[in-house]
């Protein structure tokens, strides 16, 4: 089983401060990340899907990163506001295995 | 609107007897997956199926049952020989069987009294 590895666990910030997260995963035989946004008593909802070391993808002040040779992908969000407080769920398969999902990082916005 | 229905929100079960929580969809997605999140961990598969009639174990299938007779539905049993059921149950869809773009219910929260 993959071991998926995500910090820091909680983060508080104020509104309008930038801040960003960490997903660590195995490198070798990587296929796919997936980034979740998961607010409290809602569905998880898919933020970003990528496959390509170097990979970028931006929607709106969310913005991700990912490394598959080092086994990382950074969560980063610009100007923060205290609707973008949820749990967010990074989730790493390896070819022929199934995804397996980090622990979550929990993000508080006070405004 | 497409999505997906967990039900219900909340069960609270008698130690010793199975209950079945239950999953549907209306997207025409081929697989279902069935995830339990505990405090401080990450969601942990306990069973997937790729495909009506066939499905796999997770890594934490002991104590559990499934069964897909149609493409829709993905009951989730959770039976006496599950040692700690109490949990947050849920379950998601997706296109394919290669699975990561899925789209999630809303969870049931089964407590054990």
């Amino acid at each position: 089983i993959l071991n998926v590895e995500q910090s820091p666990q909680s983060l508080h910030v104020q509104e309008g401060d930038s801040t960003n997260f960490t997903c660590s995963f195995p490198s070798s035989n990587f296929y796919a990340l997936h980034w979740y946004r998961w607010e409290t008593a809602k569905s998880p909802e898919a933020l970003f899907v990528m496959t390509l070391n170097g990979d970028e993808k931006k929607k709106g002040r969310i913005s991700a990163t990912l490394n598959t040779k080092e086994g990382y992908s950074y969560l980063y969000i610009k100007g923060s506001q205290p609707e973008d407080s949820a749990t967010y769920l990074c989730a790493s398969s390896n070819y022929g295995q199934n995804f397996v999902f980090g622990p979550g990082t929990r993000l508080s916005v006070l405004p | 609107d497409g999505g997906i229905t967990q039900s219900p929100k909340y069960l609270f079960r008698k130690e010793g007897q199975n209950v079945t929580l239950s999953c549907e969809q209306n997207l025409n997605h081929d697989a279902m997956y069935w995830y339990r999140q505990d405090p401080g961990q990450g969601l942990r598969l306990i069973y997937y199926s790729q495909i009506v009639n066939d499905f796999q174990k997770g890594d934490i299938a002991e104590g559990y049952s499934v069964s897909r007779e149609k493409k829709e539905s993905f009951p989730l049993t959770v039976t006496s020989a599950q040692k700690n059921p109490t949990a947050f149950y849920l379950c998601a869809s997706s296109i394919t069987g290669t699975g990561g773009d899925y789209t999630f219910g809303s969870g049931t929260r089964l407590t054990v009294v």
